[in-house]
């Protein structure tokens, strides 16, 4: 069974403040590393899909790297604004296996 | 294009019953994967089908299961309904197994009295 674990749980962040969080994952036989936002009353909407160990994605004030030999990824928000509230999740498949293992989420609220 | 869409979007059950759900994926997506998510746990993975054949499956119970049609749309059911199987229930396609990010829709609410 995949542990993917994410830290924190929660976090309460003022606007215009940056904030980062955590993905832990075993570092034997990676695959693949998925980062999902869900907003309340929304459907989970993809960030990024990262597979190579040094990469680094950007997507608006959004990024993440993935250090895929010590097992985490890191998931930075720049000047957070309250549409940034919401559930961030990340994603492994098992090595050889397709299904996606979640963690249980960082729920990122942030104070106007 | 249109998205990924669920229905019921809402249902109450009672025990012991069963219940189907149908999702619609993004077209020309061939891979359809099941997910619940209840209060406290993550996203748990139920199953994959991909040419209206299961690809993977979950630790879940036999009363859940699954299946794809022709065209891509997929239906779970669960049958003998517990109070547990309250949750909501995603479905998310994508191009084929292990091709990539998941789209998901906006799930099934299932409350199970």
């Amino acid at each position: 069974i995949l542990n993917v674990e994410q830290s924190p749980q929660s976090l309460h962040v003022q606007e215009g403040d940056s904030t980062n969080f955590t993905c832990s994952f075993p570092s034997s036989n990676f695959y693949a590393l998925h980062w999902y936002r869900w907003e309340t009353a929304k459907s989970p909407e993809a960030l990024f899909v990262m597979t190579l160990n040094g990469d680094e994605k950007k997507k608006g004030r959004i990024s993440a790297t993935l250090n895929t030999k010590e097992g985490y990824s890191y998931l930075y928000i720049k000047g957070s604004q309250p549409e940034d509230s919401a559930t961030y999740l990340c994603a492994l498949p098992p090595f050889g296996n397709e299904k996606l293992t979640f963690g249980t989420g960082t729920r990122l609220t942030i104070i106007p | 294009k249109a998205g990924v869409t669920q229905t019921p979007r809402y249902l109450i059950k009672t025990r012991g019953q069963q219940v189907t759900l149908s999702c619609s994926p993004i077209s020309g997506h061939r891979s359809v994967s099941w997910y619940q998510q209840t209060p406290g746990q993550g996203l748990q993975f139920l199953f994959e089908y991909f040419s209206e054949t299961q690809r993977n499956k979950g630790n879940f119970p036999g009363r859940f299961s699954g299946r794809q049609f022709s065209n891509s749309r997929s239906e779970m059911n669960v049958s003998t309904l517990e109070l547990g199987d309250s949750a909501l229930y995603l479905c998310a396609s994508r191009l084929a197994p292990g091709t990539g990010e998941l789209f998901f829709g906006e799930g099934s609410r299932l409350t199970v009295l």
